[in-house]
């Protein structure tokens, strides 16, 4: 059955402490994708990876930190940095897009993050 | 940042009846425009994507065009039942330095009632 794996599905955490929001994927794709919600907001790009051991900040990176070790994984840390933090969090993934290719994401369900 | 813009933001409707949303966009480094469909407690599924000005996409009673040289897309939704509740995101897919990216809209929510 393949998808995308986000857990777990609400946290919480005390404020000025950094967690580590969980993404796995086994549809071989190259590209992942971390995105935020806050009501009345579209969803807004955090960092994102186009292939294992790189990637890019996003329009909204401050605060948050990413690895990409593994093609399957794409952990998302939120830091103590970030000063609001309490938001639902989209994983996605899609082939690389390359030469005339559209970008074609498929999602994960979400964390709900809630930070007291 | 690009700025997507969706409207209505919210939409009642009664069980039959036809729909319709907007998603407007920037013309400048267009390369597609994608809709989702997003049901509560569910991942946002893709519905379609549409690349060329003028294309029209139909999935059972659910159909989307695309304008770019205005920068807009419609989304129909015709005989509206309650399990077409959701919110419906559409996405332009833009050109960059760091390969394609998707700029969402707020999206519509849609409630179809009884």
């Amino acid at each position: 059955d393949g998808g995308i794996t986000q857990s777990p599905k609400y946290l919480f955490r005390k404020e000025g402490q950094n967690v580590t929001l969980s993404c796995e994927q086994n549809l071989n794709h190259d590209a992942m994708y971390w995105y935020r919600q806050d009501p009345g907001q579209g969803l807004r790009l955090i960092y994102y990876s186009q292939i294992v051991n790189d990637f890019q900040k996003g329009d909204i990176a401050e605060g948050y930190s990413v690895s990409r070790e593994k093609k399957e994984s794409f952990p998302l840390t939120v830091t103590s940095a970030q000063k609001n933090p309490t938001a639902f969090y989209l994983c996605a993934s899609s082939i690389r897009p390359s030469g005339g290719r559209y970008n074609e994401q498929f999602f994960g369900p979400g964390t709900r993050l809630t930070v007291l | 940042i690009l700025n997507v813009e969706q409207s209505p933001q919210s939409l009642h409707v009664q069980e039959g009846d036809s729909t319709n949303f907007t998603c407007s966009f920037p013309s400048s480094n267009f390369y597609a425009l994608h809709w989702y469909r997003w049901e509560t407690a569910k991942s946002p599924e893709a519905l379609f994507v549409m690349t060329l000005n003028g294309d029209e996409k139909k999935k059972g009673r659910i159909s989307a065009t695309l304008n770019t040289k205005e920068g807009y897309s419609y989304l129909y939704i015709k005989g509206s039942q309650p399990e077409d509740s959701a919110t419906y995101l559409c996405a332009c897919d833009i050109l960059t330095g760091g390969g394609n990216k998707l700029t969402f809209g707020t999206g519509t929510q849609l409630k179809v009632e009884l």
